[in-house]
């Protein structure tokens, strides 16, 4: 199993810029998730989905938008890339076994996106 | 607002030695808490996951402990090696209705393990 894989690792983007960040799994997972990270701060939660054609907002979903059309693929879509959208984006899935309260399994990450808005 | 804080922020250490990492969280009410390891450059790998239920997971020379009441976690490195060095980071899944699926990041630890 390749396990989360990310496409591309690095990217340069002008200001206006749009492009897509790409995410796949094999794993079979129901859950996958869309976090960035900026220097010296924890990961935030921009998008995720718990199966496929399911999404929804996390908590820095401003500028991004996501679609969730297989298992396998969960790509992040940059409108108008603006330089607060430096950052390194990480994806990542988990097989949340849907039992009472939520008795989630571990999340599995992706490499990352390191992505350079100037 | 769930917010997750380790400290220290870095520790280097001699090789050989054992140590603990911790961390705080504001929000008790969690589902389970994870700990990462973070090398440069690279993405985030699971080291131990504790369900709110457990006290405690071991995985060769790490031991993860929770104690859901008070808010903390420690992560116990045994005889510590070079190839420890990372940021280590703890993560916690929260219990509240709308943020089921949310982990909140604490900023990490930076770990130095000189030879």
């Amino acid at each position: 199993n390749a396990g989360v894989t990310q496409t591309p690792k690095f990217r340069i983007l002008k200001i206006g810029q749009s492009m897509t960040l790409q995410c796949t799994q094999d794993m079979n997972h129901n859950y996958m998730y869309w976090y960035r990270q900026d220097p010296g701060m924890g990961l935030k939660l921009i998008y995720y989905s718990v199966g496929a054609g399911i999404t929804d907002k996390g908590e820095v979903p401003n500028g991004y938008n996501v679609s969730r059309s297989t298992t396998e693929d969960f790509p992040l879509r940059l409108e108008l890339a603006a330089p607060s959208q430096t950052s390194v984006y990480f994806c990542a899935s988990s097989h949340d076994s849907g039992r009472a309260f939520f008795d989630a399994d571990t999340q599995y990450f992706g490499p990352g996106t390191r992505l350079t808005v100037l | 607002k769930q917010e997750v804080t380790q400290i220290p922020a870095a520790l280097s250490v001699p090789e050989g030695e054992n140590l603990v990492l911790n961390c705080s969280f504001t929000d008790s009410a969690i589902y389970n808490l994870q700990w990462f390891r973070q090398d440069p450059g690279k993405g985030l790998t699971s080291l131990l996951l504790i369900q709110s239920s457990q006290r405690e997971q071991t995985s060769g020379r790490l031991n993860a402990s929770l104690d859901k009441s008070s808010g903390r976690s420690t992560l116990y490195i045994a005889a510590s090696q070079p190839g420890d060095s990372a940021t280590y980071l703890c993560a916690v899944r929260e219990a509240s209705g709308g943020s089921n699926y949310k982990l909140t990041f604490g900023k990490g630890t930076l770990l130095t393990v000189n030879p």
